[in-house]
């Protein structure tokens, strides 16, 4: 079945530094979506990529799908105390209306 | 947020007993999931309904059952919880599904003595 692998598990960073996190999908997929979860919350949805290739931004991160639409990262400049949490990436294969989780990286933040 | 309450909030429970989560939502989506999130391991999918009594196993379905009676409605039920369901557990609902995101609810805190 599709398995979505996601790199690193953990980042601390001081305040001020840049993160980036990797996501590897076994299969190709339709579209790639990224979430993110405060400590203690529900994981909440940030953005969903679509073509191959595509790059969106929002403020100071930056998301992107590989060509082979296979392989997205999420980057983040100069990180804030506020962006502290857990960032997934959930692919979706085909038609099939499932995500799959990547296990997600726990960014924290030191101020 | 969208609109999606789960019940209860947290429960503890002993080995053996029966269990049954709620997630309600008043959006009318179509789609609802059932996942439990453990350290290290994400959120995985235990069951999805894609409508009313439509329901479909995910890749951690067993020792769960699922039913969906009314759209705004899906239950999660551990007809006899084991220690291993200790989690916390969290409905998302879609509305077309396909390329759609998923709106979570605040999660369910279960432990299983």
């Amino acid at each position: 079945g599709q398995q979505v692998m996601q790199i690193p598990q953990y980042q601390h960073v001081q305040e001020g530094e840049d993160f980036t996190t990797y996501c590897n999908s076994s299969t190709t997929l339709s579209n790639i979506q990224w979430y993110k979860q405060r400590p203690g919350g529900h994981p909440v949805f940030l953005i969903q990529l679509v073509k191959s290739g595509e790059v969106k931004k929002q403020k100071r991160l930056t998301f992107q799908f590989g060509e082979a639409k296979k392989n997205s990262s999420l980057h983040i400049t100069a990180t804030q105390t506020t962006d502290v949490g857990t960032y997934f990436c959930a692919g979706q294969e085909g038609s099939n209306y499932k995500l799959t989780f990547g296990k997600g990286t726990l960014l924290t933040v030191n101020p | 947020d969208a609109g999606i309450t789960q019940s209860p909030r947290h429960k503890v429970t002993e080995t053996g007993t029966p269990v049954t989560l709620r997630c309600h939502q008043t959006e009318n989506h179509r789609y609802m999931y059932w996942y439990r999130q453990d350290p290290g391991h994400g959120l995985r999918l235990i069951h999805y309904s894609y409508g009313v009594k439509d329901t479909d196993k995910g890749e951690v379905s067993d020792g769960y059952s699922v039913s969906r009676s009314k759209t705004e409605d899906f239950l999660l039920t551990l007809e006899s919880a084991t220690s291993s369901q200790t989690s916390v557990y969290f409905c998302a609902i879609s509305g077309t599904g396909m390329t759609d995101t998923q709106y979570f609810g605040p999660g369910t805190r279960l432990t299983v003595l």
